[in-house]
């Protein structure tokens, strides 16, 4: 079984600033690793991924993550805060192999950006 | 259409009723993903189609929900009997394998008086 945790509800950062919000996984078999997110009265949308390779991936809008096996952790990051990053952010994780990859998200962090 | 749509957009029922989801992935898409969106909740697994195979049903909640997918395409949420419980956005989503990106459907709210 796999499942994600992303602990809070809710990090507020001020425009500029470094924002980091925490992921992490569990999984018995090696792992797909996602992060998505849903900007206010929009539909989610996949912000970056990491599959194999490179552990540090980089996505859209300045985003990047990196995998980190022994922590199990995919803590997203990103150096300068815009106002415009203010949204509902989604960790997930999926098994690497077999027909049953289904998609299991964690509950989620509000990112609040203040000017 | 260009993306994923979901109808109806917002659906009020009152306790106790049927109500059907529909769902139109993009596509060429073989998977087909249900998720339920409730606040402070994240994003809970429902069920999910993968091609042929038999979907993985694992995430719905009670005897009271079910969903098909007609000829690999459209997917229909039912829940039965509805409860103020269910109350909630329900999301679909669709991509074109297993591990490809999810393109997500702006969802139905779910209201249940």
């Amino acid at each position: 079984a796999q499942s994600v945790t992303q602990l809070g509800s809710h990090v507020s950062v001020s425009e500029g600033a470094l924002v980091l919000l925490r992921c992490n996984y569990s999984s018995s078999v090696p792992p797909y690793l996602f992060w998505y997110v849903q900007y206010p009265n929009q539909g989610l949308q996949l912000l970056l991924k990491y599959t194999t390779g490179a552990t540090l991936v980089k996505g859209i809008n300045g985003f990047e993550a990196e995998f980190k096996k022994s922590e199990t952790s995919f803590h997203l990051t990103k150096p300068s805060a815009h106002m415009s990053d203010a949204a509902e952010y989604f960790c997930a994780v999926s098994r690497r192999a077999g027909a049953n990859s289904k998609l299991t998200f964690g509950k989620g962090i509000t990112l609040s950006v203040r000017p | 259409g260009a993306g994923v749509s979901q109808s109806p957009s917002n659906k009020v029922t009152e306790k106790g009723k049927d109500v059907e989801l529909r769902c139109d992935p993009i596509s060429g898409h073989t998977a087909l993903y249900w998720y339920r969106q409730s606040l402070g909740q994240g994003l809970e697994f429902l069920i999910y189609f993968q091609g042929n195979s038999a979907p993985d049903k694992s995430g719905l909640p009670s005897d009271r929900f079910s969903a098909e997918r007609t000829g690999g395409s459209v997917s229909t949420l039912t829940i039965q009997r509805t409860q103020q419980e269910d109350s909630a956005v329900y999301l679909c989503a669709s991509s074109g394998g297993a591990n490809e990106k999810l393109f997500f459907g702006s969802g139905t709210q779910l209201s249940v008086l």
